[in-house]
């Protein structure tokens, strides 16, 4: 099966820079992704990573590196909006196609 | 736009009941959806996946007979939650996503439906 690890809350001020970092364990990777959900809200994507390195979207960057099984997302300028949860997420192998796998999330709450 | 209609939105009905969840994809013919659960504070649970035209495939520990999954066209997908009890209030949320290996594709998730079990 698949296993993720993050950490469950992150408090930062406005303007700061916040990284999540996410270790998984899984058979069948294809590629990590995050997803950004407000209270009540659906899951929003946010990034994907099947290859090593950085993608970087306008303020959110995503890095993985598939020998560490290990992958982190990169939240600058941060602004009260982004308070939400984020999940990241492994893409692998299932038994009906690929499938996505979600980790605990983390909490994110940016003061003024 | 939105690429996923989830209805209806909210749910709340009596112990007993049978509640039918219905998942619509927008923009593209989905063969495969999937279903997720999530309770408060904690995280998205994939329930199952659905397969136009063949029966859904269950996670681990899903009972397929209080969850029926009919995916009938490549547009609809509906999730009935039968004889739900006060334990099944939950966050329903469905989501539209290619099963093509190694695809860069992201999941599309619909708006969610919050069932509530009294």
């Amino acid at each position: 099966g698949q296993s993720l690890e993050q950490p469950s809350e992150v408090t930062a001020v406005e303007g700061a820079i916040v990284q999540i970092n996410c270790t998984y364990q899984t058979s069948g990777f294809y590629g990590l992704s995050w997803y950004q959900q407000h209270d009540g809200g659906a899951p929003t994507f946010l990034s994907y990573n099947a290859l090593d390195g950085l993608e970087e979207t306008g303020r959110f960057s995503s890095f993985l590196s598939r020998s560490d099984s290990y992958g982190y997302l990169l939240l600058q300028e941060l602004q009260m909006k982004d308070s939400a949860s984020y999940f990241c997420a492994v893409r692998a192998r299932g038994a009906a196609g690929n499938k996505l796998t979600f980790g605990g999330g983390t909490r994110v709450l940016v003061k003024p | 736009g939105a690429v996923v209609s989830q209805h209806p939105s909210w749910v709340i009905c009596k112990s007993g009941t049978s509640v039918k969840i219905e998942c619509r994809s927008l923009d593209f013919q989905a063969t495969t959806m999937f279903w997720y659960r999530q309770f408060p504070k904690q995280s998205l649970m994939l329930m199952a996946t659905s397969n136009e035209g063949s029966k859904a495939t269950y996670e681990q520990g899903v009972e397929k007979d209080k969850f029926l999954i009919n995916h009938a066209s490549l547009t609809l997908s509906t999730l009935t939650v039968t004889s739900a009890h006060p334990e099944d209030s939950s966050f329903y949320i469905c989501s539209i996503g290619t099963a093509q290996d190694h695809s860069n594709q992201p999941q599309h998730f619909g708006d969610g439906t919050r069932l509530s079990i009294l």
